[in-house]
């Protein structure tokens, strides 16, 4: 079965600081792999994505993640965070055999601290 | 594109009273969506996934009867918790799947409280 491990379960960085973000998932084939943003009370955001192609991808805000099949990791990056980053992150993986069904990690609260 | 709209986005009910909450693809037709139950402080978890035109697949665990989930159209799809009790107050999250597409996308969100 699959299964996601955010290893955090909170982190604290200070503004300006970069940010990184761990996310390992446990699955034989190749998954497609998410990282969504929650605020307290609010629906999903999603962040980036990967299916296939370059490891390193970009997404919104200044974020990027990198998958490493090796290490079976896709942890999520940014070089300078912003107080406005306080939120919940959700590393999902899902794969087309299990019907892209989405397997979501523990998440990650970040706090930024000024 | 590619715009999922859940609602209500808040709903209190009475324990023992049932509450719809509906999930539509806005701009595009969704042959599969997930539904989700998200408890205080906690991840995303699957409770089923519903095809249109046909039965739902219920995750172990979920209750079939409870949580009754109808996927009548391509932009459609309802889920009822029927008999509600104060241990359904959770977010509830939906998420919609074009045919042959890998992505889902996320509704906003219901918060259900029973009082």
């Amino acid at each position: 079965a699959q299964s996601v491990t955010q290893p955090d379960i909170h982190i604290t960085v200070s503004e300006g600081a970069s940010l990184e973000l761990r996310c390992n998932y446990s699955y034989g084939a190749t998954p497609y792999l998410f990282w969504y943003v929650q605020s307290p009370g609010q629906g999903l955001q999603l962040l980036l994505k990967y299916f296939s192609g370059d490891t390193l991808v970009q997404g919104i805000k200044g974020f990027e993640a990198e998958f490493k099949r090796s290490q079976s990791s896709f942890n999520l990056r940014k070089p300078s965070v912003h107080w406005s980053d306080a939120a919940e992150y959700f590393c999902a993986v899902g794969t087309m055999e299990y019907g892209n069904k989405l397997v979501f990690g523990a998440g990650t609260i970040l706090r930024v601290k000024s | 594109g590619a715009v999922v709209s859940q609602h209500p986005s808040r709903v209190i009910c009475k324990s023992g009273t049932s509450v719809k909450i509906e999930c539509r693809s806005l701009d595009f037709q969704a042959t599969t969506m997930f539904w989700y139950r998200q408890f205080p402080k906690q991840s995303l978890m699957l409770m089923a996934t519903s095809n249109e035109g046909s039965k739902a697949t219920y995750e172990q665990g979920v209750e079939k009867d409870k949580f009754l989930i109808n996927h009548a159209s391509l932009t459609l799809s309802t889920l009822t918790v029927t008999s509600a009790h104060p241990e359904d107050s959770s977010f509830y999250i939906c998420s919609a799947r074009a045919p042959g597409q890998a992505e889902a996308f996320f509704g906003q969100g219901t918060r259900l409280t029973v009082v």
